[in-house]
């Protein structure tokens, strides 16, 4: 099973700030994909492909990385992106999750 | 497109379960589906899923006593729990696999407690 590590697990910013997410994987992927969920929402495709915007996404959000480690940055933070993050991969079975990321708005 | 689950419910241990996922706004037979779950204020956790030609693929902690499942002619998705055990409580999602990979959609949650 490949164990998808993030860091850091808390996190805070004010608004305008840049934030940066890391997602650390046990063995090499040849993809990363990132979700934002809300308090008492259901998670959001935020990035697919590692690099690739979903639909809908404002473009202060991106993701870069490859082989073990991914990242996925704000470039502003705006108080609507206060959220836990997660990474995942389906390289190999089974499908998994990093343990999330909670991002709080200062 | 809109995924909307149901079905959950306080149940016993050892008991069973089964959740639907109606599916509506694309064409719910050409998609590969999931099921993920959320225990409460704990991360994601991926259950089981089914590809459109209804290959399936499991979950070690599910193996065994979860089965999914899928009927096209009516846009649902299923999953059976059986043996139910207090660690298998949470909220219940069901995910659209896009062709690239992601889920790109997610229904709403079915909450599952499972409780004496």
């Amino acid at each position: 099973e490949i164990v998808l590590t993030q860091s850091p697990t808390t996190t805070a910013a004010s608004p305008g700030e840049k934030v940066t997410i890391t997602c650390l994987a046990s063995s090499s992927v040849s993809n990363m994909y990132w979700y934002q969920q809300k308090s008492g929402a259901s998670p959001k495709l935020l990035i697919y492909s590692t690099s690739s915007l979903a639909s809908g996404v404002p473009d202060r959000f991106s993701g870069s990385g490859s082989g073990t480690s991914y990242s996925l940055t704000i470039n502003t933070m705006e108080a609507e992106d206060a959220a836990t993050y997660y990474c995942q991969q389906w390289s190999s079975n089974p499908l998994t999750f990093g343990s999330g990321t909670k991002l709080e708005i200062k | 497109v809109q995924l909307v689950e149901s079905g959950g419910g306080l149940v016993q241990p050892g008991k069973s379960l089964k959740l639907s996922c109606s599916a509506s706004g694309f064409t719910f037979s050409s998609y590969g589906m999931h099921w993920i779950r959320q225990a409460p204020g704990k991360g994601l956790d991926w259950v089981a899923y089914i590809s459109s030609s209804s290959g399936t693929v499991y979950a070690d902690a599910v193996k065994g006593r979860f089965t999914i499942s899928r009927d096209n002619a009516k846009n649902t998705l299923y999953l059976q729990l059986n043996s139910l055990k207090s660690e298998d409580t949470a909220i219940y999602y069901c995910a659209r696999r896009d062709y690239g990979g992601p889920l790109d959609y997610w229904g709403q949650g079915v909450m599952v407690t499972v409780s004496s």
